[in-house]
């Protein structure tokens, strides 16, 4: 069974501190990974992807990606309290770069206080 | 409107009912997905159609019935659901199977389910 694993939080977060959110999965042979927030009783909306080891920044957003150790991180900068949603990561199974074969994680709940 | 949209945004119907959730993609794409999301669980797959082919049916119950009459529109007939089908039902399209780059899918902003 792949599996994507997310702790569930709620993740509390000062304004302005860095926002650190961890994935886990399980299938070795992924090679895609993504970051999707979702706020409350909207749809998910793809943030990050990464394909590579190592860093991927976009403006206060960097994602990791170690796969060696099979864990993929999303950090927030600055965090904002617009920031404040569930972010849900994603993964392409199997090495496969299909949609059909993405599975994704339950989603973390960040809530950034003022 | 833009991007994927879906009707109703809530629905809530009997067990003996028969209802339909309706998908609609204005992005040109060819491939449309059916998920189902309930809480704390991870997003589930049920359905995917590519260029209005199913092309993957994920173990769902007969009690979902999904059409694409054409790459615009996707369906989900619902018919003697069960209260545990209850969930947030997104609908999702992208302009292939194949996600390259950050080319991936599009989620409309999902139908509410209630089963009573």
């Amino acid at each position: 069974q792949k599996e994507v694993e997310q702790n569930s939080g709620p993740l509390s977060v000062p304004e302005g501190a860095i926002a650190s959110l961890n994935c886990t999965y399980s299938d070795r042979g992924s090679q895609s990974f993504f970051w999707y927030r979702q706020y409350s009783g909207k749809s998910p909306e793809l943030i990050m992807f990464i394909y590579s080891n190592g860093d991927k920044e976009d403006g206060r957003f960097t994602a990791q990606l170690n796969k060696a150790s099979q864990y993929v991180s999303l950090l927030i900068r600055d965090s904002q309290p617009s920031d404040s949603a569930t972010y849900l990561c994603a993964v392409n199974s199997g090495g496969y770069s299909s949609a059909s074969k993405i599975i994704f994680g339950s989603g973390t709940r960040l809530s950034i206080r003022p | 409107e833009t991007g994927v949209t879906q009707t109703p945004r809530h629905l809530v119907m009997g067990m003996t009912n028969k209802k339909s959730l309706k998908c609609e993609q204005h992005l040109g794409h060819n491939a449309m997905y059916w998920y189902k999301q309930s809480a704390k669980k991870p997003l589930e797959l049920m359905f995917v159609y590519n260029f209005k082919e199913q092309t993957e049916n994920n173990s769902v119950p007969s009690r979902f019935s999904p059409e694409c009459p054409n790459s615009s529109h996707l369906f989900l007939h619902l018919h003697t659901l069960q209260p545990e089908d209850s969930a947030l039902y997104l609908c999702a399209s992208s302009q292939d199977l194949e996600v390259i780059g950050g080319d991936t899918q599009y989620f409309g902003p999902g139908t509410r389910l209630t089963v009573l």
